[in-house]
């Protein structure tokens, strides 16, 4: 157990829909980061946010959104859902502070999106 | 362009022998910490070593090791003494910088035989 919690494990909607997936961080984490997995594009990096600011962005698309709150769990907002949204979405953390040290990204079991 | 190059698909092994998974990156950032991370079946994804750019000597943790060649930009995982519960996908990724995310290759799948 990586310490990382995800909420919902699957999640199964329509075409056009909205979903908002839900992280809580490991203790002490101050550094949260979204990943996608599916099968064509493997895994990749969407965002990250660090101490409730966007840190660094990947291949977030436009209809994807994230925001950190005030307690540092994170949302990832997914909206006009297409077939090709269906994936494996990965939470992770990270203590997140910037100095010279491994910090490590622990991951969460994951959110399985099917979009039907 | 693809950063994280793991030319393995599959690859089998037999229990109790040491394997070794390929990984090959590119960065022109001085400042970057290469990552093994092993995917069971179950999906989580777990941390299981850690390479910065500035480490002198390979990282160990148990029974993997990470055979680092920076000029050859090469980060390949070596697992001793292999076992069952060993078969699982595997990940390299790289970050570059601090505070970012990681890019990833495509995983190679281990298979360890009785």
């Amino acid at each position: 157990d990586s310490g990382v919690t995800q909420t919902p494990k699957h999640l199964i909607t329509a075409t056009g829909q909205r979903v908002t997936l839900r992280c809580s961080p490991r203790s002490g984490d101050l550094s949260v980061y979204w990943y996608q997995q599916s099968l064509d594009q493997g895994l990749q990096f969407l965002i990250q946010y660090y101490n409730g600011e966007e840190r660094a962005k990947g291949n977030i698309l436009e209809r994807f959104s994230a925001q950190q709150f005030p307690d540092l769990h994170s949302e990832l907002n997914l909206s006009s859902l297409e077939l090709g949204d269906s994936a494996l979405y990965f939470c992770a953390s990270s203590v997140g502070r910037n100095i010279r040290t491994t910090d490590t990204q622990y991951f969460g079991p994951g959110t399985r999106l099917t979009v039907l | 362009a693809q950063k994280i190059t793991q030319t393995q698909p599959g690859m089998f092994v037999q229990e109790k022998e040491a394997v070794t998974l390929d990984c090959t990156y590119d960065t022109s950032d001085q400042s970057y910490g290469l990552f093994w991370y092993k995917q069971p079946s179950s999906g989580e994804m777990i941390f299981l070593i850690y390479q910065g750019s500035y480490d002198e000597q390979n990282a160990t943790e148990g029974r993997y090791s990470l055979n680092f060649q920076k000029a050859r930009k090469s980060a390949n995982l070596v697992i001793s003494a292999s076992q069952l519960g060993d078969s699982a996908m595997y990940f390299c990724a790289m970050r570059e910088g601090m505070m970012n995310g990681m890019r990833f290759g495509a995983g190679t799948r281990l298979t360890v035989k009785p």
